[in-house]
């Protein structure tokens, strides 16, 4: 069983472009969840996704990023006109159910010029 | 709101000693708390899982306790190796907070170093 997958493993772009970050979670698992850590910083929840559905985007900056867990394919967390503050490691999570322990990824490592 | 304090930030002992790590939370009501190890530049790799109705978890040299009531747990690793050198952090998932309570609330982790 493939653990959870996660690409680009590193990103670069330049101020003003876009960055989209895939996840794929672990076979059968539904819950997807989006954290970051900036430099020196712990992990910060950003948004957990079921199926077609976010369940809670209360960590997402309200402008410039959204996210998404279509019915086929990996999840998105795509990132709109980056700034340098975007610069940090993503993380995706994934679980069976809720309440279940979760397994992350590597991240992406974002680097913004 | 939930706060998770882990202390101390960093630790270096030498290889073979034994050694407990902390972990502190403010809200009691959680569901389960999870540790786990980062390597420089890598991801997460979970090391235990304690439920809230459990008390401790083992996994080889690694052992886990949660004190609910006092919002606290320990990670106690036995017989330290150098291999086991990196940033250990803890993770609530908390019944109160968040939407749909999902979400893990992260301590900022303590890097340990154990020197040959």
């Amino acid at each position: 069983n493939a653990g959870v997958m996660q690409n680009p493993r590193h990103l670069v772009r330049r101020r003003g472009q876009e960055a989209r970050l895939r996840c794929s979670p672990m076979k059968g698992h539904s819950h997807v969840y989006w954290y970051r850590q900036l430099p020196e910083e712990g992990l910060k929840f950003m948004v957990y996704l079921q199926k077609e559905n976010i369940i809670d985007e209360s960590g997402m900056p309200k402008e410039r990023f959204s996210a998404e867990f279509p019915k086929e394919g990996p999840s998105i967390l795509r990132i709109q006109q980056v700034v340098r503050g975007d610069s940090a490691a993503y993380f995706c999570a994934s679980s069976p159910v809720r309440t279940y322990e979760q397994f992350f990824g590597p991240g992406t490592r974002l680097t913004v010029l | 709101k939930q706060e998770v304090t882990q202390i101390p930030a960093a630790l270096s002992v030498p290889e073979g000693e034994n050694l407990v790590l902390n972990c502190s939370f403010t809200d009691s009501a959680i569901y389960n708390l999870q540790w786990f190890r980062q390597d420089p530049g890598k991801g997460l790799t979970s090391l235990l899982l304690i439920q809230s109705s459990q008390r401790e978890q083992t996994s080889g040299r690694l052992n886990a306790s949660l004190d609910k009531s006092s919002g606290r747990s320990t990670l106690y690793i036995a017989a330290s190796q150098p291999g086991d050198s990196a940033t250990y952090l803890c993770a609530v998932k908390g019944v109160n907070y968040g939407g749909s309570q999902g979400n893990l609330i992260f301590g900022k982790g303590t890097k340990l170093s154990v020197k040959p």
